[in-house]
């Protein structure tokens, strides 16, 4: 059993450019997130997604854009790299059942920005 | 705006006595809160939850506190063991306020680094 698997776990690019971090989980989970996570700051919620067609913004979503074709994958975008997006880049994933279900993550990709 | 905070950056304890992570919150729209454990280079994983309704919740060696009138929770674990070592997050989240901001979304605190020694 897979749970979440990123790709890629490392990657640098230089300012300007653009990539995509790629989520994929094989647990049928309708609840699926990207989030950052900086030195001192915790993990902070970047886009999220309820099910296939319907994302919304989290707290830090400029420069990244997010699409949910599939249940099962949900890629992040960042259109135009800048250093103060240089991070460690986490998706998770839950159902979408009654109460409380927690979320899996995957091990994230490190990313840093020249 | 920090809505869940975790002002302990680090914590050293001795293998076999207590840990305790402490954890606050603002936001009283949360009823549920989780905590994460991460070791490096991996995700976090899942330890325990508290909904809002309960004021303790044990798991095994680990136990999770919650003061909603100090809005203010905490895990114990006992006894500590070195394998323990990580960094534990706390989180928050709303589930029963559609609409709300804090519906739906897991907010996490900073982080607390664990360290047991030997």
């Amino acid at each position: 059993n897979a749970g979440v698997t990123q790709t890629p776990k490392f990657q640098v690019l230089k300012t300007g450019q653009s990539m995509t971090l790629q989520c994929a989980q094989d647990m049928n989970h309708e609840y699926m997130s990207w989030y950052r996570q900086d030195p001192g700051m915790g993990l902070r919620l970047i886009h999220y997604s309820v099910g296939a067609g319907i994302t919304d913004q989290g707290e830090v979503p400029n420069g990244y854009n997010v699409s949910r074709s599939t249940t099962e994958d949900f890629p992040l975008r960042l259109l135009s790299a800048a250093p103060s997006q240089t991070s460690v880049y986490f998706c998770a994933s839950r159902s979408g059942g009654a109460g409380l279900q927690p979320q899996h993550f995957g091990d994230g990709t490190r990313l840093s920005i020249l | 705006d920090q809505q869940v905070k975790q002002n302990s950056p680090s914590l050293s304890v001795q293998e076999g006595r207590i840990s305790i992570l402490n954890c606050d919150y603002t936001n009283s729209m949360f009823d549920y809160f989780l905590w994460y454990k991460k070791y490096p280079a991996e995700g976090p994983t899942f330890l325990i939850s508290i909904s809002s309704i309960k004021d303790k919740n044990e798991d095994g060696r680990f136990t999770v506190f919650l003061n909603k009138s100090a809005k203010h929770l905490s895990l114990h674990i006992v006894p500590s063991q070195p394998g323990d070592s990580a960094v534990y997050f706390c989180a928050a989240i709303g589930l029963s306020n559609a609409g709300g901001t804090s519906y739906g979304k897991l907010t996490f605190g900073q982080g607390t680094i664990l360290t047991v020694h030997p």
